[in-house]
């Protein structure tokens, strides 16, 4: 049974482009949940928060709909910098976990000029 | 900007071996984490640490590891007999609360041969 399902990817986009990830989760209990961003042998970096209003960070669009348990990213107006691994990743606290991070496999973005 | 801080880099040890790996989370955090992640695969969480004591361990983190903070800074991580499948990168992280973003050291390459 996978906890956070990512799709597989990769994805080879052009500069410019607009590109979505998907990602559902299991626990229905699950608390809080984050996109982060890896870098080839790098550690995770935090890129948002997804909160069930939806949020925005320039060219960043999270959203989340905890009745389908789905969240996802959008990235509009794709840079070369965006290429990295996109990390889907749910957080468990209470009823005894202390902010347990569940990762998702990540989906591998690369950008082309 | 504060950062945690992981030591080594990297890690090549012979099978049979103990290894430290040492964390110096950020100085106003209060849980600590360790995670790994093997080559090709995604960030597992090993445990979590709050209060000096253990919260919660995932079935990973069997009686060959342990932690201890040891002093006010220092987080370690040891692997007492190492096998050749606990090679890859450890990575340390803390937060402020349980529920808040986690950040991440930039992680130990271990390599048991």
């Amino acid at each position: 049974r996978k906890e956070v399902e990512q799709d597989p990817g990769p994805f080879n986009v052009p500069e410019g482009a607009t590109v979505a990830f998907n990602c559902t989760y299991s626990n229905s209990a699950s608390q809080s949940f984050f996109w982060y961003r890896q870098d080839c042998r790098k550690e995770p970096k935090l890129l948002m928060s997804v909160y069930s209003s939806g949020n925005e960070d320039g060219r960043f669009t999270a959203q989340l709909n905890r009745a389908s348990q789905y969240i996802s990213l959008l990235i509009r107006d794709s840079k070369l910098s965006d290429s990295a691994t996109y990390l889907c990743v749910v957080n468990m606290w209470g009823g005894g976990s202390q902010g347990n991070l569940i990762f998702g496999k990540g989906t591998k973005l690369s950008v082309k000029p | 900007e504060p950062e945690v801080t992981q030591t080594p880099s990297h890690q090549v040890t012979q099978m049979g071996q103990e290894v430290i790996l040492r964390c110096v989370p950020i100085s106003n955090h209060l849980y600590f984490y360790w995670y790994r992640q093997i080559l090709g695969q995604k960030v597992e969480f090993l445990v979590s640490f709050y209060n000096n004591e253990i919260s919660e361990k995932s079935e990973i983190f069997d009686d060959q590891f342990s932690v201890e903070r040891p002093d006010g800074s220092n987080f370690t991580l040891k692997i007492r007999s190492t096998k050749l499948e606990d090679s890859a990168m450890y990575f340390c992280a803390s937060r402020t609360t349980p529920n808040t973003e986690a950040f991440f050291g930039q992680g130990t390459r271990l390599t048991v041969v």
